[in-house]
């Protein structure tokens, strides 16, 4: 049984760019989430995506996008990117229906997002 | 507002003495609750969560928590700290029923052990 597998680990982009993180769900596992953790603070909720669907958004602006595969894989794209943005990205999958997860979470490791 | 407090941002103990990490929570009903571990470079680990039931919950490494619906806390012990335990501890709470699948996270405690 695989685990999250997030890529790429690390990452540099300049401000006003975009990127694109990947991330490939554990076996069997239908709903991906993903955070944004800050240096030094706990992880914020970004969304969470059911069965290629978003299901559930945090407090983050509309240039943060993304998408969930037939494969139950999962992108994150950030448009315009700012000084801010710099965190480390986390993914989490897990299994079961909107109504009944029973938050199985397993992390990836996360991507190192740099904006210089 | 929803809530997770960590009061403690770093600890140091010394290797074989006991843990007490302490969280507090603030949320409309009593939320399920989480304590995740991170070691430097990666991703966050389960250590135990309370649904329900029993108020001593049991989770993995020789950890476990008890929740008190009074002191709104959900506070993680150790009876004896392994060199190895030294990382970043995290402390989550998330809807118990519903649509909303999110956690909410506290800020995080950084333990130290000694040798």
């Amino acid at each position: 049984e695989t685990g999250v597998t997030q890529s790429p680990t690390h990452l540099i982009k300049t401000r006003g760019q975009q990127v694109t993180l990947r991330c490939s769900s554990q076996s069997g596992h239908n709903t991906v989430s993903w955070y944004q953790q800050a240096l030094g603070q706990g992880p914020q909720f970004i969304f969470q995506y059911y069965r290629e669907e978003e299901n559930g958004r945090g407090n983050f602006p509309p240039r943060f996008s993304g998408l969930q595969f037939p494969n139950y894989s999962s992108e994150l794209n950030v448009n315009a990117l700012e000084l801010d943005d710099s965190a480390l990205y986390l993914c989490a999958s897990s299994l079961g229906t909107v109504a009944s997860s029973s938050y199985g979470y397993t992390f990836g490791s996360g991507t190192r997002l740099t904006v210089v | 507002a929803q809530s997770v407090t960590q009061p403690d941002i770093h600890i140091t103990v010394s290797e074989g003495a006991s843990l007490e990490l302490r969280c507090n929570y603030s949320y409309g009903a009593t939320p399920y609750l989480f304590w995740y571990v991170q070691s430097p470079g990666q991703g966050l680990q389960l250590l135990l969560k309370y649904f329900s039931g029993d108020t001593l919950v049991q989770g993995i490494k020789g950890f476990e928590a008890e929740f008190k619906r009074s002191q709104s806390s959900f506070n993680l012990r150790k009876p004896s700290v392994h060199w190895s335990d030294a990382a970043e501890y995290f402390c989550a709470v998330g809807a118990p029923a519903g649509n909303n699948r999110k956690l909410i996270w506290g800020l995080g405690t950084s333990l130290a052990v000694n040798p």
